[in-house]
């Protein structure tokens, strides 16, 4: 069974803290993406990787920033929480080729206070 | 740029059809996506449909796909109250490559009332 795992469900952090969240995938992809999900703006990418050392920006980058040292491996980093960056994130992989289905991940709902 | 537009809320009673509607932009589109999100979960792959397609039926689900509008449908027969979650349309992004990273819409949250 393929999955994609989020190292937490559920995270409560203070203002100004460092936050990492952690992604692995058991399915060998090349690609691997951070999205944020909030109420009636759906998911929108924040960074996507699609090799090791390899990153993209999506189209919120501000305040993350990541690192994918290992291919399985997709790690988004808050530097400085703040509370505009409550939401859930869900990581996903996929692999290349024309046809992509996304694997995602169960989600992290964050709470910065 | 590219962006997928679904309407926010369907609401049907159990045993009536749901038709979820979606228009995208990127013509270039080889594959387009619905995706399913039951509550406190990630996203699945519901189903898909190639753009040489018009139609793809798959038991309760039915696809359709208008290339010259630019506007995608999926239909769920006999609607029952599993059915109910968030459904988001997707296409390819255009970022070159074999990146793969998909567009998402707002995603629709159907409602089944018994």
């Amino acid at each position: 069974d393929v999955k994609v795992t989020q190292s937490s469900r559920y995270l409560v952090k203070r203002t100004g803290e460092k936050v990492f969240l952690e992604c692995v995938q058991d399915m060998d992809h090349e690609n691997m993406f951070w999205y944020r999900q909030d109420p009636g703006l759906g998911l929108r990418l924040i960074y996507f990787s699609y090799d090791v050392k390899m990153k993209e920006k999506g189209d919120i980058p501000e305040g993350y920033s990541v690192s994918r040292e290992k291919k399985e491996r997709f790690s988004l980093i808050l530097e400085s929480a703040s509370t505009n960056q409550t939401s859930m994130y869900l990581c996903a992989s996929s692999s290349g080729g024309a046809f992509t289905e996304a694997f995602f991940g169960q989600g992290t709902r964050l709470t910065v206070v | 740029g590219e962006d997928v537009e679904q309407s926010l809320f369907l609401s049907v009673r159990e045993g009536d059809s749901s038709v979820i509607n979606c228009t995208y932009t990127d013509s270039s589109s080889t594959y387009l996506y619905w995706y399913k999100q039951e509550p406190g979960a990630g996203l699945q792959l519901l189903t898909y449909i190639f753009s040489n397609m018009d139609m793809k039926q798959d038991q309760r689900l039915t696809v359709l796909l208008n290339k010259k509008d630019k506007h995608l449908s999926l239909r769920i027969a006999d609607t029952q109250t599993g059915d109910s979650a968030i459904y988001f349309c997707a296409e390819r992004g255009g970022n070159g490559g074999s990146q793969g990273n998909l567009i998402f819409g707002k995603g629709t949250k159907l409602s089944v009332k018994p």
